[in-house]
């Protein structure tokens, strides 16, 4: 089943922040979360695995509350570089199966 | 990180013929990969998992005669599409299976290929 995105459009002005939700209604092992730029391929930014974990990687972080079934994809003082669509996939098999990806979040980032 | 190609990146073709699509991973070997198809504005769809030395194993409505995957190598499959029609223009991608450490636990994740857009005429 395929996990739900929230917001599906967002945008911002240059050095907003933003936060993009994924839940799912089934029971995950890990979320793993992509930026894809039109035209692109998607490019991987994290993966959290079950146990409530949070990291970040630069200005952009995740949260992973297995409980909720939910993922947070934070974006602090955003970049215009950060625009592009954002997808976190699911994995409920314990071994990065085939991911099962959400209908995506488009951020646009404005000067 | 891992990098992982396709050949080629985009591709137009004639109704009727046959179109084969190339995923290799170049730093690292992959046993598993996955092929994915994104139509314009909608997420990523899971058509099959590659694995090497076996057949594939294909997602619910994936026609396997139509979409023939072959992965005879730890750094190659290819994605046939026999009898292309104009429906099956789309954005393929592809994934390979790569494992990292994550906060020290070896754990799996994908590294995409940057795509082929193939068009149908």
């Amino acid at each position: 089943q395929q996990p739900v995105q929230s917001p599906q459009a967002v945008i911002l002005r240059e050095g907003e922040d933003a936060v993009i939700n994924c839940s799912s209604s089934k029971a995950l092992y890990s979320v793993h979360w992509y930026r894809q730029k039109h035209g692109e391929a998607p490019v991987f930014l994290m993966i959290l695995l079950k146990g409530g974990e949070q990291k970040g990687h630069e200005k952009i972080s995740a949260s992973f509350n297995e409980k909720k079934q939910q993922s947070s994809l934070y974006l602090t003082a955003s970049q215009l570089s950060y625009s592009g669509t954002y997808f976190c996939g699911t994995d409920g098999g314990g071994g990065a199966d085939g991911l099962t990806f959400g209908k995506g979040t488009h951020l646009i980032i404005q000067p | 990180g891992a990098v992982v190609s396709q050949h080629p990146s985009w591709v137009i073709c004639k109704s009727g013929t046959s179109v084969k699509i190339e995923c290799r991973s170049l730093d690292f070997q992959a046993t598993t990969m996955f092929w994915y198809r994104q139509f314009p504005k909608q997420s990523l769809m899971l058509m099959a998992t590659s694995n090497e030395g076996s057949k594939a194993t294909y997602e619910q409505g994936v026609e396997k005669d139509k979409f023939l995957i072959n992965h005879a190598s730890l750094t190659l499959s290819t994605l046939t599409v026999t009898s292309a029609h104009p429906e099956d223009s789309s954005f393929y991608i592809c994934s390979a299976r790569a494992r990292v450490a994550v906060e020290v636990k070896p754990t799996d994740t994908q590294y995409f290929g940057p795509g082929t857009r193939l068009t149908v005429l």
